[in-house]
This record gives structure tokens, sequence and C-alpha cells, in this order.
């Protein structure tokens, strides 16, 4: 059973840049076949699909956020990483980080999600 | 990109069908057989109910559908139960190799 886990920071300056890890258990990220996804949802709102990296590096973004996104992969340990930069307040959001289907996008397995507050 | 477009709100009651829209466009829903199912309850992570325009993953109920004609997708809950009350979003992939999800739709039990 492919568990994920998010974690880092729940609390960022405005300005800074938002890092969050997931931690992939159960499966092989570079076993292949998937692409590993970030996808977030504020408050009360619905979800936001921020981006997906393949195990061998490739990445596509959201185009609304490219220019502030980065996703990389670490296949030693295991995990995927987001990065954001300047963020604001509008960053605030539940940050999920889940498994797609590399041919079709359906996200199949996801974690459960962190809190991320953009606050002085 | 913009948002694929669902109903703010369904309703119905116990034993009830209801069916939830998703309208895109042929770069996204009608270009491809790639639409996706959530179901969200509060507080929790979205699970995945439908993949695939009509597929269901193990462990789905069979009274949960999906179809798709066009650029609309829709999703069918036959046999309604208390429990099906959350928050559905739809997802397609599009021609520029990205994800795109719905507004989101809130399922009310009567």
């Amino acid at each position: 059973q492919v568990q994920l886990q998010e974690s880092g920071p729940g609390l960022v300056k405005p300005s800074q840049t938002l890092s969050l890890t997931c931690t992939v258990s159960g499966g092989s990220i570079s076993s292949g076949g998937y692409y590993w996804s970030w996808i977030r949802q504020h408050p009360g709102k619905g979800l936001e699909w921020i981006g997906y990296i393949y195990y061998s590096g490739s990445t596509y973004y959201n185009p609304s956020l490219k220019s502030r996104v980065t996703i990389s992969v670490d296949t030693s340990k295991n995990q995927f990483s987001l990065k954001l930069s300047s963020v604001t307040a509008a960053d605030t959001a539940v940050y999920y980080c889940a498994r797609g289907d590399f041919w079709s996008g359906y996200l199949d397995y996801w974690g459960q999600g962190t809190l991320v507050t953009v606050s002085s | 990109q913009s948002a694929l477009t669902q109903p703010a709100s369904v309703s119905g009651s116990p034993g009830q069908s209801i069916t939830i829209s998703c309208t895109g466009t042929s770069s996204d829903v009608g270009g491809y057989n790639y639409v996706s199912w959530y179901q969200q309850h509060p507080g929790k992570a979205p699970k995945l109910m439908i993949y695939e325009v009509s597929n269901r993953p193990s462990g789905v109920p069979d009274r949960f559908s999906g179809s798709k004609s066009g650029n609309t997708a829709s999703l069918t809950i036959s046999g309604l139960q208390a429990e099906d009350e959350a928050d559905y979003y739809c997802s397609s992939y599009t021609s520029s190799s990205t994800l795109l999800f719905g507004g989101g739709t809130k399922l009310t039990v009567l």
C-alpha cells in the first residue's frame, strides 16, 4: 500500500520561500509509471493543481504558478519536494502531495495534507 | 487555464440518484478520456472515485458511475446514502500535459 506524507514548516513569512517535502513509502518513485504531484486547497475553496514531476526529473507546472514553483525529486530518499517563492497570504492553503498515473493523470494516492500559513 | 465548470451544489434524498456535471473544452475534457472524479469529506484528503471517465478503483461502490459526452463529463451516484454527503471534484488531463480541476460540487443528502 503506497503512502505519502507531507512535511515542512506550517508558517512562512511573506516574500519568503515555502518548502515542503513528500516522503513516499510502500513503493518506489524510481519504478516509473507515475507522476508525483502537488495540489493545494485554499481554506474553504476547491483544489488547485500545482505541478508534477517524473522520477527522471521532467516537470510540468500550472501556468499560473510556473514562475514561482520548483518541484524536484530525490530518488535516493524516495522523496519529492515543492518550493514556492515570493509567497503572500494568498498562498495560505492546505498542500497535498499525490501519486498520478503517467498516462491519464488520475491521482490515486494522496497524503493527508499539511496546512501552510503565510503570515508575518 | 480556467477551472472546469461544476455546479456549486446538488442535493438528493436517500435512495435517489444524482448527477454532477463537469464542463470543459476540447483541449481537456472533450479531447481525452482522462477525466477523474474525487470525493472529499471535511478535513480529509480527496479520494479517487472514478478514473478515465468511467472506471472505478477497487473498493469504490458500483453506485458510483461516470460518463462523458463531448466536452461534458458526469458523475452519477445512485441509491444515495448519507455517507455520500461530501464535496466532489472532477479533473481532466489537458493538451498542455497539465491537470485541471473543477470548482467542486457540494452534495447534500437530505
